[in-house]
């Protein structure tokens, strides 16, 4: 178990820019989820898949704002034409089962975006 | 909708004190509450879950309570530790894609 791993820590952009986040969940992990946090507040949620299908948005998730989880491994967000709206830490979370609801959270160190 | 509030959102206390930090919910319709901590700049760590059906979960230092009929959880923390300095939050299950979380305390514990 080598925990959620997610790519880049950091990235500093411009306004208008694209970016990509990466995040590697525990192996046999069959739910995955990304979460957005600013400073002070707790993470809000923005998508979740369960394997490969992407099941829930929220409103928060803007069609600029796209993920995937092309072979229900690894997970990808991007963001187009970034604002500085945007700059915030972003978590990627999964949970084991697909019908066990006391698996338990566990979160990577996330992805820290500034726009500039 | 589920509304989590943490009060206080920062504490301060000297080494050694034992202490409670305190989280509500407005729904008690839950599957279960978890306690994460969160040291700057990094991810959330899972410290206790507490199904709907239990009262309290125990892991060291830590104990945490749970009284679905009220909205309420408690985390205690036996014997603080300068190390135990960081950012609490709680976060309450709906279902399989609803974590509702708090906005967290800031704990200092003063050597």
């Amino acid at each position: 178990d080598t925990g959620v791993s997610q790519d880049p820590r950091h990235k500093i952009t411009k306004r208008g820019q694209n970016v990509t986040f990466r995040c590697d969940p525990i192996s046999e992990h069959n739910r995955l989820y990304w979460y957005r946090q600013t400073l002070g507040q707790g993470p809000e949620f923005l998508t979740y898949f369960q394997n490969e299908a992407q099941l829930e948005k929220s409103r928060l998730l803007s069609d600029r704002f796209s993920a995937e989880r092309p072979k229900g491994s690894f997970s990808t967000l991007e963001i187009q034409r970034t604002e500085q709206g945007d700059s915030a830490m972003y978590l990627c979370a999964s949970s084991l089962g697909l019908v066990d609801y006391n698996s338990p959270l566990h979160f990577g160190n996330g992805t820290r975006l500034t726009v500039t | 909708k589920q509304e989590v509030t943490q009060i206080p959102a920062a504490l301060s206390v000297p080494e050694g004190e034992n202490l409670v930090l305190n989280c509500s919910f407005t729904d008690s319709a839950i599957y279960n509450l978890q306690w994460f901590r969160q040291d700057p700049g990094k991810g959330l760590t899972s410290l206790l879950l507490i199904q709907s059906s239990q009262r309290e979960q125990t892991s060291g230092r830590l104990n945490a309570s749970l009284d679905k009929s009220s909205g309420r959880s408690t985390l205690y923390i036996a014997a603080s530790q300068p190390g135990d300095s960081a950012t609490y939050l709680c976060a309450v299950r709906r279902n399989f894609n609803k974590f509702y979380f708090g906005s967290g305390t800031k704990l200092n514990v003063k050597p």
